[in-house]
């Protein structure tokens, strides 16, 4: 079984500033999708990003990019020019496509991001 | 972009009564949609999967009489707590997959359950 490990339960960040959030997973899989979403104290889960496995170059969305780097299964999320609207929890998080669109997201425990004026 | 609501947002019920959640895609058909619970602090825990016009797939330790799942539409899914306890207070979320060939989920914006 896919597992997904955040090992960044809580952490800080000055506005402005540059943050990464790490996040590792195992599988034997070679092709599945990661992602990046992001739960504010509203608790609406919102897409941050999305990888596929197959592509070498790591997405970019505007401020938010990852690192992913297939050989160690790591997948990290920075986050640059912090914004006091990014406060809030991330969750790291695998698809295997096998079984079409019935497989479900494989979640981490998440980290609680806080950005500090 | 896609959306998907949830009626009721809060709700509060009386210890042995049941209480429905519907979750509903609004702008597109959801092949398959998933039910979580979460706890404070906590990440998000998939209860089970569902599709249109089958019986839903429920995860290990959730039990299937107590939360019953309906994915009568394509648009619609509603989850049935039956029997309310304390203990089934907790906050559910639902989400929706557009399509078998699309990975990407949405969710709705979650349930809060106060059973007294």
């Amino acid at each position: 079984a896919q597992t997904v490990t955040q090992s960044q339960p809580e952490m800080s960040v000055q506005e402005a500033e540059t943050v990464t959030l790490s996040c590792t997973y195992d599988t034997s899989e070679s092709n599945y999708y990661l992602f990046w979403y992001k739960q504010p104290p509203s608790r609406q889960m919102i897409l941050v990003i999305r990888q596929e496995a197959y592509k070498q170059q790591n997405a970019t969305e505007n401020r938010f990019s990852v690192n992913f780097q297939k050989a160690a299964k790591s997948f990290s999320l920075k986050i640059s020019d912090s914004q006091l609207g990014d406060t809030a929890m991330y969750f790291c998080a695998f698809m295997n496509p096998r079984n079409s669109g019935n497989t479900p997201l494989v979640f981490g425990k998440g980290t609680r991001l806080s950005v500090i004026a | 972009g896609a959306v998907v609501s949830q009626h009721p947002s809060w709700v509060i019920c009386k210890s042995g009564t049941s209480v429905k959640i519907e979750c509903r895609s609004l702008d597109f058909q959801a092949t398959t949609m998933f039910w979580y619970r979460q706890f404070p602090k906590q990440s998000l825990m998939l209860m089970a999967t569902s599709n249109e016009g089958s019986k839903a797939t429920y995860e290990q330790g959730v039990e299937k009489d107590k939360f019953l799942i309906n994915h009568a539409s394509l648009t619609l899914s509603t989850l049935t707590v039956t029997s309310a306890h304390p203990e089934d207070s907790s906050f559910y979320i639902c989400s929706a997959r557009i399509r078998a060939a699309s990975y990407e989920q949405y969710f709705g914006p979650g349930t809060r359950l106060t059973v007294t």
